[in-house]
């Protein structure tokens, strides 16, 4: 089945740098896309999402980025702190998988942010 | 506000005993699902209700059942447990069923199960 997937598990970066976060789509038919932070032993947290007819986000430090015609998404942060360090998910807003006509969230795997002081 | 809670923390049970994962909200959230996590994998959707009295089927809802009797509470049940299920699940909700409203999902702690 179509699936959102992430292009590094393990991101690195300096404290203070900016760090950009890729995800691979592949439903062109997902009305949003979203991002979520998940700290360790801590339920995922919402951060930003992004309607599909956009192409670019801001928010706090955050910004999203949507590319469609190569079916693209990134989270870029600026001036990364250590309170960044987690895993961060990007996530689908598509059609349940029994075609209700309700929606459902597709989580792609995870990349791992690791921030160093 | 509390947000979403979930009891218990941590549970072990063994191949083919039952029983039931806790989640309540306090945010009067009509939207609340039940997701699993497994190492190095995302969030998959068990089962969702979108109200009270309405619940359906997510990507992975074998083996599980849920009910919705309260706006507050959306406890999940596994009837027979199988060590494929040990996981961490995590319950969510949401103001709306769809949009930006969905989007936005708040979730529980989570609850480490492992089935031997």
């Amino acid at each position: 089945g179509e699936s959102v997937g992430l292009h590094l598990p393990t991101l690195s970066v300096q404290e203070g740098d900016n760090s950009i976060i890729n995800c691979a789509y592949s439903n062109s038919a997902s009305d949003y896309f979203i991002w979520y932070k998940q700290e360790s032993g801590k339920g995922p947290q919402f951060i930003i999402d992004i309607r599909s007819n956009m192409d670019k986000r801001q928010g706090q430090r955050v910004t999203v980025l949507l590319n469609k015609t190569v079916k693209h998404l990134s989270l870029q942060i600026a001036a990364t702190q250590p309170g960044d360090s987690a895993v961060y998910f990007c996530a689908e807003n598509t059609r349940s998988p029994r075609d209700t006509g309700r929606r459902a969230l597709t989580f792609g795997s995870g990349t791992r942010l690791q921030v160093q002081p | 506000n509390a947000g979403v809670t979930q009891t218990p923390k941590f549970q072990v049970l063994k191949t083919g005993q039952s029983m039931t994962l806790q989640c309540a909200q306090d945010m009067n959230h009509e939207y609340m699902s039940w997701y699993r996590q497994d190492p190095g994998m995302g969030l998959r959707l068990i089962h969702y209700s979108v109200g009270a009295g309405i619940t359906d089927q997510g990507e992975v809802p074998n083996g599980y059942n849920v009910s919705r009797s309260t706006t507050e509470d959306f406890p999940l049940r596994l009837l027979s447990a199988a060590p494929s299920q040990t996981s961490v699940y995590f319950c969510a909700s949401s103001y709306g069923a769809s949009g930006r409203k969905y989007n936005e999902q708040f979730f529980g702690p989570g609850t480490r199960l492992t089935v031997l």
